[in-house]
C-alpha cells in the first residue's frame, strides 16, 4: 500500500490563484519530506526540502515566497503555489525517507494554470 | 556536465529480450545509488538499490563502478510490464548522514513489443 499519501492529484485553477498540495506520510513520521517538480520529458527537480517545526531549505532558484511549505506536524507537509501562472504549471510530487536511505514518493499533483 | 546522465532512448526491444542501461554520475562523493522505475504521468517507485558488490533481483541486475562513476542495469527476458522509464538516482547525502536529496537522470524510456 502507499507510504506517503499527497493531495489532490490533479488541480486545474485560473492565473493568480494559489493552490495547496498535500503530502502526509502514513503510519510513520516523518522529520524531513522533500518537493520536487518534473516538468515534461524533464527529470525530477528538488525544489525544497521541509523540516518539521522549523524552515524549509529551498535550492537555489526556487523562490520561497512564491512556493510556502509548512510542516506544522511529523506526518504533513504542504506546498502551496502562491499566484500561480501558466509556467508553474507542472508534475509536483513529494517523498520522505521510511527508516534508512529509501525515499517514497507520494503520487504526485499535476498542477494545470490556465 | 549533467550530475547524472542517462541515454533517454527510447529502446524498442521485443518481448524475451534482454535491455542494459547506463547512467554516468559526476559527484565523486555521492554516496548511494538507486533505480526508480516511473510509469507514464506517475510517480519514481524504487526498482532496486544499487551497490558496488552488484546486486540482482529476478530478472534485474545492477551493478557499480565507483571508479569510473558508471552503474548500470540489466533486464533480462523482457516483459510488457517492464515498458517505463527508468532513472538513475544518486544520493549526494547533502542533508547529513543518509537523508541527503537525491538527484535524478532524466531517464531512460524502455518500451517493449510483443
Amino acid at each position: 500500500g502507499a507510504v506517503v499519501s499527497q493531495h489532490p492529484s490533479r488541480v486545474i485553477c485560473k492565473s493568480g490563484t494559489s493552490v495547496k498540495i498535500e503530502c502526509r506520510s502514513l503510519d510513520f513520521q516523518a522529520t524531513t519530506m522533500f518537493w520536487y517538480r518534473q516538468f515534461p520529458k524533464q527529470s525530477l527537480m528538488l525544489m525544497a526540502t521541509s523540516n518539521e517545526g522549523s524552515k524549509a531549505t529551498y535550492e537555489q532558484g526556487v523562490e520561497k515566497d512564491k512556493f510556502l511549505i509548512n510542516h506544522a506536524s511529523l506526518t504533513l507537509s504542504t506546498l502551496t503555489v502562491t499566484s500561480a501562472h501558466p509556467e508553474d504549471s507542472s508534475f509536483y510530487i513529494c517523498s520522505a525517507h521510511r527508516g534508512g536511505n529509501i525515499q517514497y514518493f507520494g503520487a504526485g499533483t499535476r498542477l494545470s494554470v490556465l | 556536465r549533467k550530475e547524472v546522465e542517462q541515454d533517454p532512448g527510447p529502446f524498442n526491444v521485443p518481448e524475451g529480450a534482454t535491455v542494459a542501461f547506463n547512467c554516468t554520475y559526476s559527484n565523486s562523493a555521492s554516496q548511494s545509488f538507486f533505480w526508480y522505475r516511473q510509469d507514464c504521468r506517475k510517480e519514481p517507485k524504487l526498482l532496486m538499490s544499487v551497490y558496488s558488490s552488484g546486486n540482482e533481483d529476478g530478472r534485474f541486475t545492477a551493478q557499480l563502478n565507483r571508479a569510473s562513476q558508471y552503474i548500470s542495469l540489466l533486464i533480462r527476458d523482457s516483459k510488457l510490464s517492464d515498458s517505463a522509464t527508468y532513472l538513475c538516482v544518486v544520493n549526494i547525502g547533502r542533508y547529513g548522514g543518509s537523508q541527503g536529496n537525491l538527484i535524478f537522470g532524466k531517464g531512460t524510456k524502455l518500451s517493449v513489443k510483443p
